[in-house]
């Protein structure tokens, strides 16, 4: 069965750029058919879409964050991967990747990682 | 941005009653909604899409309804496992958008 895992930094500085790395089990990015996402969650708070990438590398991004956002993928290493740029405090929040998957108008998300708190502090 | 709002914030049931919780968007957002539970420390999990279709290894006490902008999704005998904090999803247009969470409690 797919398993999603996120790595990367717990403590990132301010004005730094945040990396996670979301690394996929079970199951190949390449076969298509999934959209790979990051979606996050402030302390205590609910959802935040931030965006998704298609095996082919096409990407959409959440407006409010697309000028700071980059996400990738390197489907040799069956991984996708999300920067946040110039982060500060708002951006402390565990991050989740997730498979969507299509479903009518877009997607619905069937399988998370466990998530991953970031901390933004000097 | 289409907002999604949850109704109520909490709600408190008792073990073996129904549980109804409601979410609305702010414009249609027609089927294409989804509903998640999650409980403390954990991700997220997948329940129903489509609105009204349970996913895969959701048990049948869990039903969802609704079209447009109203929804509610209905837990028909509350077991011990599904006090959580259950969010809607919509995914009508290319940036989707959660509600803020209603926290089922046991009463």
């Amino acid at each position: 069965q797919v398993q999603l895992q996120e790595s990367g930094p717990g403590l990132v500085k301010p004005s730094q750029t945040l990396s996670l790395t979301c690394t996929v089990s079970g199951g190949s990015i390449s076969s298509g058919g999934y959209y790979w996402s990051w979606i996050r969650q402030h302390p205590g708070k609910g959802l935040e879409w931030i965006g998704y990438i298609y095996y082919s590398g096409s990407t959409y991004y959440n407006p409010s964050l697309k000028s700071r956002v980059t996400i990738s993928v390197d489907t040799s290493k069956n991984q996708f991967s999300l920067k946040l740029s110039s982060v500060t405090a708002a951006d402390t929040a565990v991050y989740y990747c997730a498979r969507g998957f299509r479903s009518g108008g877009g997607n619905a998300f069937d399988i998370w990682g466990q998530g991953t708190m970031v901390t933004v502090s000097s | 941005e289409i907002v999604m709002t949850q109704s109520p914030a909490t709600l408190s049931v008792s073990p073996g009653e129904r549980a109804t919780l409601s979410c609305r968007a702010s414009q249609s957002v027609s089927s294409n909604l989804a509903w998640y539970q999650q409980k403390p420390g954990q991700a997220p999990r997948l329940l129903i899409y489509g609105a009204s279709t349970r996913a895969t290894g959701i048990p049948a006490r869990f039903s969802g309804s609704g079209s447009g902008t109203e929804f509610t999704l209905t837990i028909s005998s509350l077991q011990s496992e599904d006090f959580a904090v259950y969010y809607c999803q919509q995914y009508n247009n290319w940036v989707y958008t959660f509600g803020q969470g209603t926290k089922l409690e046991i009463k």
